[in-house]
């Protein structure tokens, strides 16, 4: 069971907005520590895609973005595409692991 | 251009040790901040991080694995080492080796991984 918990899977049609939720609690989002999102193509390594809550690195589309809010955060893709067909997961750290970094369970993204 | 390469055995027996090796290229362990970890995903699951190393050797474990893990660098070699004991099939699956560029916490770069297969 993660420490971030996420949707296992959503699902839009090509050109839909969708969103991923990732739900923590006061000791790792509340507590402060940004929220960072991956891209996990099949078979590939993850990809950072959002990172410091809200950030794109270069190179990612501006169709994602991510926001955070309490003890949640969010990832928006917007005009979803067809190779946005993949896995998703948001990271941050959690101060009464020890500082450890945590993941959320992974939300499958379905183009329909 | 930063590299990170993982190398290690691909099939280990149950209550083995298991000993991964990642060199890295592109930048140093030294730089205030910067972090090298160790993340791993069984066949169809999530990602889970087993341990980071920081430039200063501080280093932080999964408190669930803690006490079967250790993490060293070696700096002039550009290598990070993980083992892993009493390896278990449960222990099966990708692991990756991943830098951490600064003290925002996010990985900017992953290893292409080396699957780890725990059988008899």
């Amino acid at each position: 069971q993660s420490v971030l918990t996420q949707p296992p899977s959503v699902s839009g049609a090509p050109g839909q907005r969708v969103t991923i939720s990732c739900t923590g609690s006061s000791s790792n989002i509340g507590a402060g520590y940004d929220v960072h999102w991956y891209q996990q193509l099949p078979g590939t390594a993850p990809k950072l895609l959002i990172y410091g809550d809200s950030n794109r690195p270069s190179g990612v589309p501006d169709r994602f973005s991510g926001s955070e809010s309490g003890t949640s955060a969010s990832l928006a893709i917007t005009g979803l595409q067809a190779e946005d067909e993949a896995d998703y997961y948001c990271q941050s750290y959690d101060s009464s692991l020890s500082g450890s970094m945590v993941f959320g369970g992974g939300t499958k993204v379905t183009v329909l | 251009q930063i590299t990170l390469k993982e190398s290690g055995p691909t099939l280990v027996k149950p209550t083995q040790t298991l000993t991964l090796t990642c060199t890295f290229s592109g930048f140093s362990l030294s730089t205030s901040g910067v972090g090298v970890g160790w993340i791993r995903q069984p066949p169809g699951k999530a990602l889970e991080c087993l341990a980071l190393i920081y430039w200063d050797d501080d280093k932080r474990y999964s408190p669930s694995l803690k006490s079967r893990l250790t993490i060293t660098k070696d700096t002039s070699k550009n290598q990070v080492v993980l083992t892993m004991t009493n390896m278990d099939p449960v222990d099966t699956g990708t692991y990756y080796c991943a830098h951490r560029p600064g003290s925002s916490g996010y990985i900017g770069h992953w290893g292409q991984g080396t699957l780890v297969t725990v059988s008899s």
